[in-house]
């Protein structure tokens, strides 16, 4: 079966620590994209990438990182200088800029 | 600044009511237009696209796009219990790959 798949579902991270959340795609979906969702609000955009090896800031890519070094797979990593990382995280592809995003099952990251 | 806008809501409508959602944008060059249905703690999932003027049906949704007036609407029909759930907007406003999001609104359908 195609889709996106997230991991982990849930995720903990003590203060000072990096962690990944892993995505990885078998649509061969050339564009991935990285949300983070807050309780009640709506998606925004951290990260996205139409290429391999290419990759464009969102609107709050702060204390955020990516790579996309193989066409199926765009890992985050949430640094540090993030200061507030708890929320839902969302990974979704596309085939092209007009078409659907598809989205993962999502990684929820609790700070403790 | 692009701006997809939503009523928060919560909507609360009877079942078996007709429920409409409504959804308005800032670029009027707007090509592309999604309905996705959330319910809490899962990701979005697609309900309607649509790309020209008027209506599209499917099932019991239709979404009706009107470019001069810059809104984008979801009707859903004969409203089920597990059609509660917050339907987000979102909207292809340029040439990038970017979706601008609306922050939703929470449908509640009332046995």
């Amino acid at each position: 079966d195609g889709g996106i798949t997230q991991s982990p579902k849930y995720l903990f991270r003590k203060e000072g620590q990096n962690v990944t959340l892993s995505c990885e795609q078998n649509l061969n979906h050339d564009a991935m994209y990285w949300y983070r969702q807050d309780p009640g609000q709506g998606l925004r955009l951290i990260y996205y990438s139409q290429i391999v090896n290419d990759f464009q800031k969102g609107d709050i890519a702060e204390g955020y990182s990516v790579s996309r070094e193989k066409k199926e797979s765009f890992p985050l990593t949430v640094t540090s200088a993030q200061k507030n990382p708890t929320a839902f995280y969302l990974c979704a592809s596309t085939k092209d800029r007009t078409d659907t995003q598809y989205f993962g099952p999502g990684t929820r990251l609790t700070v403790l | 600044q692009k701006e997809v806008e939503q009523n928060s809501g919560p909507l609360s409508v009877p079942e078996g009511a007709i429920a409409s959602l409504n959804c308005t944008y800032s670029d009027r060059g707007s090509q592309s237009f999604f309905w996705y249905r959330q319910y809490s703690g899962k990701s979005p999932e697609l309900i309607m696209s649509i790309y020209s003027n008027g209506d599209k049906e499917d099932g019991r949704f239709t979404a009706q796009l009107n470019k001069a007036s810059q809104y984008v609407s979801l009707l859903i029909r004969d409203s089920q219990p597990s059609d509660s759930a917050t339907y987000l907007c979102a909207v292809n406003m340029g040439s990038n790959y970017q979706l601008i999001w609306g922050a939703g609104t929470k449908l509640i359908i009332k046995p």
